[in-house]
């Protein structure tokens, strides 16, 4: 079966430009998340969608937007890139989005866009 | 709000030596933890999972975890180490709605 899939893999842009990153979930599953991992640094959170909802934002600028697609792709879009913007971009999908209690279903992660910002 | 705490940002272990990985957590209610291994230029690889049923986790290629509720632990262990474990592992706290807090990893550099 076919992982998580991602791209562009690598991409390299200028300060200001904007940018469009690619998800496509592995099948079946329904939520998307997306993550920035900075060089040396965890991956911190951004988005999470589940039926084509937004169901979570992390503490990011509103130049980050993402949507998800009918066929629950998504797209990572951010406008008025920076310099600190320079980072691993990481999708990650699960089967659902987990309520307050029960258990968390794992989330699979693609390989990621590496953005340059110059 | 979650959070995860990794000491030792760089741990160095020779190979056939045990492994440790020290993870505490910080929630508000019954967290699901994990620990992902990412190997260079490679994607994020689950190891384990802890969702409240045993506290002794054992995952892949021999790692294990036990949760500590006492301690707000969750500590990554394997008894022999590799060479091909060598790689970046962190700790992740999961909020009940699938985000994911993770921790700033732990670079383990396997000597011969």
């Amino acid at each position: 079966d076919a992982g998580v899939t991602q791209s562009p893999t690598h991409l390299i842009k200028t300060r200001g430009q904007q940018v469009t990153l690619r998800c496509s979930p592995i099948s079946g599953h329904k939520s998307v998340s997306w993550y920035q991992q900075v060089l040396g640094q965890g991956p911190q959170f951004i988005f999470q969608y589940y039926e084509k909802e937004e169901r979570g934002r992390g503490n990011f600028p509103d130049r980050f937007s993402a949507r998800q697609f009918p066929n629950y792709s998504s797209e990572l879009n951010v406008n008025a890139l920076l310099l600190g913007d320079s980072a691993l971009y990481l999708c990650a999908s699960s089967l659902r989005l987990a309520g307050l209690v029960g258990p968390s279903y794992e989330q699979y992660f693609g390989p990621g866009t590496r953005l340059t910002v110059t | 709000a979650q959070s995860v705490t990794q000491l030792d940002s760089h741990v160095s272990v020779s190979e056939g030596t045990p492994v440790l990985l020290r993870c505490n957590y910080s929630s508000s209610y019954s967290p699901s933890l994990f620990w992902y291994v990412q190997h260079p230029n490679k994607g994020l690889q689950l190891l384990l999972k802890y969702t409240s049923a045993a506290t002794l986790v054992k995952g892949i290629n021999g790692f294990e975890a036990e949760f500590k509720k006492s301690e707000t632990s969750f500590h990554l262990t394997k008894p022999s180490a590799h060479m091909s474990d060598a790689a970046e592992y962190f700790c992740v706290v999961s909020d009940g709605n699938n985000r994911l807090a993770f921790g700033k990893g732990n670079q383990v550099v396997v000597i011969p």
